[in-house]
């Protein structure tokens, strides 16, 4: 079945640790994206990519890094320089730029600073 | 930037009931779509609207757009106990790429 595969489902770091969240998708999707959930809070947009090897920062990137050396994977890196990186995590795929057909997400990693 | 404000923020009502949430946008858009998020999992595409068209429907789900207002509705009819989530509405605008940007959320208690 096609889908997005987010690893770790949880995930705890330490202070002044950077950690990386892995996604993976098998649906052939140009477009990924980066999301982080607040409690109680709607999405906001970190990193999103449209082709391989390019990605733009959204509306809260600072703190955050990301890669694409491949059409499959979009890992994100919570760097230490991110204040409060206690959130939930989601990254979605679409068919180029979306442009009417929505995004897939996956389940998601929720990170917790311990 | 968050732009889509859902209302009300949350709802509660009984099996067999019908839900409306409401939301309000402050931009040009050119699909608005809904989503559902069951708690402490991914979104899931409901149902999408281009902004020349008013309304849809998807099985027990209508969704109406009003441009002139920047607001849409989902109506979900005869709620049923899986129901119960939390529902987003989020609007997409191509310019030379497109993302999409979501609102707050209305979590929806569906009771048996």
């Amino acid at each position: 079945d096609g889908g997005i595969t987010q690893s770790p489902k949880y995930l705890f770091r330490k202070e002044g640790q950077n950690v990386t969240l892995s996604c993976e998708q098998n649906l052939n999707h140009d477009a990924m994206y980066w999301y982080r959930q607040d409690p109680g809070q709607g999405l906001r947009l970190i990193y999103y990519s449209q082709i391989v090897n390019d990605f733009q920062k959204g509306d809260i990137a600072e703190g955050y890094s990301v890669s694409r050396e491949k059409k499959e994977s979009f890992p994100l890196t919570v760097t230490s320089a991110q204040k409060n990186p206690t959130a939930f995590y989601l990254c979605a795929s679409s068919i180029e730029g979306g442009q009417g057909y929505g995004y897939t997400f996956g389940s998601g990693t929720r990170l917790t600073v311990v | 930037s968050q732009q889509g404000e859902e209302d009300p923020q949350a709802l509660s009502i009984q099996e067999g009931e019908n839900a409306t949430m409401n939301c309000s946008y402050k931009t040009s858009i050119n699909n608005l779509q809904w989503y559902r998020q069951n708690s402490g999992r991914g979104l899931v595409h409901l149902i999408l609207i281009r902004s020349n068209e008013r309304e849809k429907h998807s099985g027990r789900l209508r969704v109406t757009l009003d441009t002139s207002k920047k607001s849409s509705s989902l109506l979900i009819t005869a709620s049923r106990a899986a129901d119960t989530a939390s529902y987003f509405c989020a609007t997409e605008l191509y310019s030379g790429y497109s993302t999409l940007t979501f609102g707050k959320g209305t979590m929806l208690l569906v009771s048996p």
